[in-house]
């Protein structure tokens, strides 16, 4: 199984909301990743767990807030946020962290925030 | 931030043509370079990671070299198909990981 997978697939939230999104892969892979990419622009990295440990935080706001429960699960949980969160967000994995590693995608999740 | 560049920005070519695009990079704290290919509606799916100045890869009709030294990397692709219709994204693995803007090939039957 090399598949990353993402739910949902779309969410519509309102800035009031909570919600949360899910990542989930059973490759055995000990580091995760959430990317935000924005329209005509590259993903961008936001966190990096290795070894289920925060490892990188990209000056992302508090409205994010990420969870790895165990090692095949990445949640980001989302609050309050603004209109400009509306983005693509991709969640991927690698067999351990390190620039050498190839990152497995997930096919993401539309977030449109009203 | 880093500057990762790809050329061109989107691209069309003939089913057959041979093809190829360029992903500029600082050299400066260089781990890694990776290519990815990124279909519509799909997860992007890894191509290559390459890490050695003069590498070159080869995955059926697709190729990349790499040159660490002027900071760029060459992706090719032989005997373009409309399959290889995508979005190719380079990313620079350095003390962080930035991706370029991607080039976005269409390959017309």
């Amino acid at each position: 199984d090399t598949e990353v997978t993402q739910t949902p697939k779309h969410l519509v939230m309102g800035m009031t909301n909570k919600k949360s999104l899910k990542c989930e892969q059973h490759m055995g892979h000990r580091a995760m990743y959430w990317y935000k990419q924005k329209a005509k622009k590259p993903p961008e990295l936001m966190f990096v767990y290795s070894y289920e440990k925060l490892s990188i935080n990209e000056s992302v706001p508090s409205r994010f807030s990420p969870e790895c429960p165990n090692s095949s699960l990445l949640n980001l949980h989302l609050h309050a946020l603004q209109p400009e969160d509306s983005a693509l967000y991709l969640c991927a994995s690698s067999q351990a962290p390190g620039q050498s590693y190839e990152q497995y995608f997930g096919p993401g999740t539309r977030l449109t925030v009203t | 931030i880093l500057n990762v560049e790809q050329s061109p920005q989107s691209l069309h070519v003939q089913e057959g043509d041979s093809t190829n695009f360029t992903c500029s990079f600082p050299s400066s704290n260089f781990y890694a370079l990776h290519w990815y290919r990124w279909e519509t509606a799909k997860s992007p799916e890894a191509l290559f990671v390459m890490t050695l100045n003069g590498d070159e890869k080869k995955k059926g009709r697709i190729s990349a070299t790499l040159n660490t030294k002027e900071g760029y990397s060459y992706l090719y692709i032989k005997g373009s198909q409309p399959e290889d219709s995508a979005t190719y994204l380079c990313a620079h693995a350095g003390n962080q990981f930035y991706f370029g803007t991607g080039t976005s090939l269409t390959v017309i039957p």
